[in-house]
């Protein structure tokens, strides 16, 4: 099972909007609605931003949505902070009790 | 509060096993899925396995095939990742972590598990 592709750093302005995509096969995004997005910053665990394409936790700012085209799913953070300078993954289930993580994104705020 | 406490720090030589614990609290242990996920120094997220509930049974990541081995003590509401033949490639943070369905939504996970593996 080869990982989602994702770019690998995405940078904006406060403020700006960004968009993070997340591509993978007919195997795996392709086939399941149940995309998951991770934010992490350094030394810190993973932190669950959207789950099931485009669902947002409690307490997940309203900044964050998501989708999915096909095989690719997308992360877009509208109203760019310094606080969402991060490292972000992107998570699909790949078939036979298998999942796939993206090769993962640098977000750097200008 | 859901939480995923992980046992320590651990250095271990080429080709040695090593084996991480992981014990849950504030939550329905029973029922939930426990996956395992590294992450190399400097390297992205990896998922290594799955072990599920109502049986324990388990599905590991291609590339960990023989080599790794998922259980769970639900008496105690732990999860272990043993994992075999370490070689200097395995050195990564192990993290646990849990879903309540099939579905890879992983809100709760453990602090890290730093695993050393050199000569």
């Amino acid at each position: 099972q080869s990982a989602l592709t994702q770019p690998a750093s995405v940078s904006g302005s406060p403020g700006q909007s960004i968009t993070i995509s997340c591509t993978g096969t007919s195997s795996d995004i392709g086939s399941y609605n149940v995309v998951s997005w991770y934010q992490q910053h350094p030394g810190k665990a993973p932190k669950l931003m959207i789950y099931e394409v485009s669902k947002r936790p409690s307490g997940v700012s309203n900044r964050f949505s998501g989708s999915k085209s096909g095989n690719t799913a997308s992360l877009t953070i509208s109203g760019l902070q310094a606080e969402d300078e991060a490292d972000y993954y992107c998570c699909s289930y790949a078939g036979i009790s298998t999942y796939v993580f993206g090769t993962g994104t640098r977000v750097t705020v200008l | 509060q859901v939480q995923l406490v992980q046992s320590g720090a651990e250095v271990k030589k080429p080709g040695a096993s090593v084996k991480v614990s992981c014990k849950a609290s504030g939550n329905t242990f029973s029922s939930d899925y426990m996956h395992w996920v590294r992450q190399a120094p400097g390297q992205g997220l990896e998922w290594m396995g799955i072990i599920k509930p109502n049986g324990g049974s388990t599905s590991y990541a291609q590339k960990f095939q023989g080599r790794v081995t998922m259980t769970r003590d639900t008496s105690t509401s732990t999860v272990y990742m043993e994992l075999s033949s370490l070689r200097s490639e395995d050195t990564a943070v192990y993290y646990c972590t849990n879903s309540s369905s099939w579905y890879p939504t992983l809100p709760y996970w453990g602090q890290g598990t730093l695993v050393t593996v050199s000569s």
